[in-house]
């Protein structure tokens, strides 16, 4: 059975860092691209980064470039995201996504079950 | 950034009816369109992908439709366990974008 599970989120501060991880098992991790999507109810969902197998592909949205960095361990079964300068635009439930992709285009297969991100003073 | 359009954002249904929701692309995206079904507290679960095609495990009585900047979901006999909301998601460029989504209740 495959399964995404996140961690690492929590309360933290403007300003802030935080490092989100989904821990991979029941499929062959190393195969897979892998994305972060947020959601938030005002905004609703929101993809934020991508990373091909070999993380050879990066990209990331704008709103969050130069902030954030996706990076994933194929020998370890984890992707994580370091997330800083945070602000509260950033408040949001957090999803790691298994990517179902023709070449590098992907629609999300699975999903973990999100990690709740709050960025407030 | 290719916006992404549904409608209704939301409206209500009674078991059995046929239910259709749009999903309009401010540039053509070919069929590179997703659709997704959430429930309260859990994350989204893949309906179809590539616009038409149905994922393996997912009821039959959904269809996708379309392509280039028009998309449809089709629900062709609404059961209880299908009242949700429902999200399109364009992978043509990125950043890849969701539909603010459409949320169907129970008449």
């Amino acid at each position: 059975e495959v399964q995404l599970v996140e961690s690492g989120g929590g309360l933290v501060q403007p300003g802030g860092s935080l490092r989100l991880s989904c821990a991979a098992s029941g499929f062959t991790f190393s195969s897979y691209s892998l994305s972060w999507v947020r959601q938030t109810p005002g905004k609703g969902l929101e993809w934020v980064s991508y990373i091909s197998s070999s993380s050879s592909i990066i990209h990331y949205a704008d709103s969050v470039k130069g902030r954030f960095t996706i990076s994933r361990d194929n020998a370890k079964n984890s992707l994580h995201l370091q997330m800083n300068s945070l602000t509260d635009e950033d408040t949001a439930v957090y999803y790691c996504a298994r990517g179902y992709c023709r070449s590098s285009s992907c629609a999300f297969d699975y999903w973990g079950q999100g990690t709740l991100v709050t960025v407030s003073s | 950034a290719i916006r992404m359009t549904q409608s209704p954002p939301s409206f209500s249904a009674s078991t059995g009816d046929r239910v259709t929701i749009t999903c309009r692309a401010s540039e053509g995206i070919s069929s590179y369109l997703a659709w997704y079904q959430q429930k309260p507290g859990k994350a989204p679960n893949l309906l179809i992908y590539a616009a038409s095609t149905l994922q393996s495990g997912v009821p039959s009585r959904f269809s996708g439709s379309g392509s280039g900047t028009n998309f449809t979901l089709t629900i062709s006999c609404l059961q209880s366990e299908d009242f949700a909301s429902y999200y399109c998601q364009q992978y043509y460029s990125y950043p890849w974008t969701f539909g603010q989504g459409t949320k169907v209740e129970i008449k």
